[in-house]
């Protein structure tokens, strides 16, 4: 079993739609990183949390430190927010970054 | 500010040869991680740099290595290519305030430089 788990691994909606995307993990982290990446492009950062809420724009990251889960939500999805989107954790125990394996999202017009 | 840069952007190199990739971090940014994408496996961590010496070490043989310099330039090096080396080598920096803690600075990426071995 993977020490970081995405759900869902594929998503498709329609532009407007509000998205959630989730991560699951099973180490003690010091830190979590939501990554967004388009096709053929590099990766970007969305948000470092390590308890709570962060909102920029119309995205919004929730970590719930004792259930060891985080979503990723998008309000007013637009096809631009098209791109895989992956979860990364920092263990506390060794310092290293364990990644998700991505969440795929295509947003219809 | 300039971003994080990663050379070369594209190599093709034949099995058996060495490789190195140099990534430069946002001025400032003092860590500098590496890590490997392959369609397969996703996105893996190689190592981490701060202060010219490396903290962590991800699950990889022993051909893979790096190091830092003094003005936070990073360099990995793959020896004895293999095929499986083939992937997307990426570079990020961070402002690292408290190694080891939640302040671990967030991540800024290079473009990558994408290996091809044959």
């Amino acid at each position: 079993k993977n020490e970081v788990e995405q759900s869902p691994q594929n998503l498709t909606a329609q532009e407007g739609e509000f998205i959630t995307i989730n991560c699951s993990y099973s180490v003690g982290i010091s830190a979590l990183h939501w990554l967004q990446q388009h096709p053929g492009g590099g990766i970007v950062s969305l948000f470092m949390l390590s308890s709570g809420k962060k909102k920029h724009g119309r995205l919004i990251a929730t970590i719930n430190i004792q259930e060891k889960h985080s979503s990723l939500h998008i309000t007013a999805s637009h096809p631009r927010d098209s791109a895989v989107y992956i979860c990364a954790v920092r263990s506390y125990r060794d310092d290293k970054i364990i990644f998700g394996k991505g969440t795929r999202l295509h947003i219809l017009p | 500010k300039a971003g994080v840069t990663q050379t070369p952007r594209y190599l093709i190199k034949t099995r058996g040869q060495q490789v190195t990739l140099s990534c430069s971090p946002i001025s400032g940014h003092r860590s500098v991680s590496w890590y490997q994408q392959t369609p397969g496996q996703g996105l893996q961590f190689l190592f981490e740099y701060f202060s010219e010496t490396q903290r962590n070490k991800g699950n990889f043989p022993g051909r893979f290595s790096g190091r830092q310099f003094s003005n936070s330039r990073s360099e990995m090096n793959v020896s004895t290519l293999e095929l499986g080396d083939s992937a997307l080598y990426l570079c990020a920096s961070s402002s690292v305030h408290k190694p080891g803690t939640a302040n671990t600075g967030e991540l800024f990426f290079g473009e990558g430089s994408r290996l091809t071995v044959l």
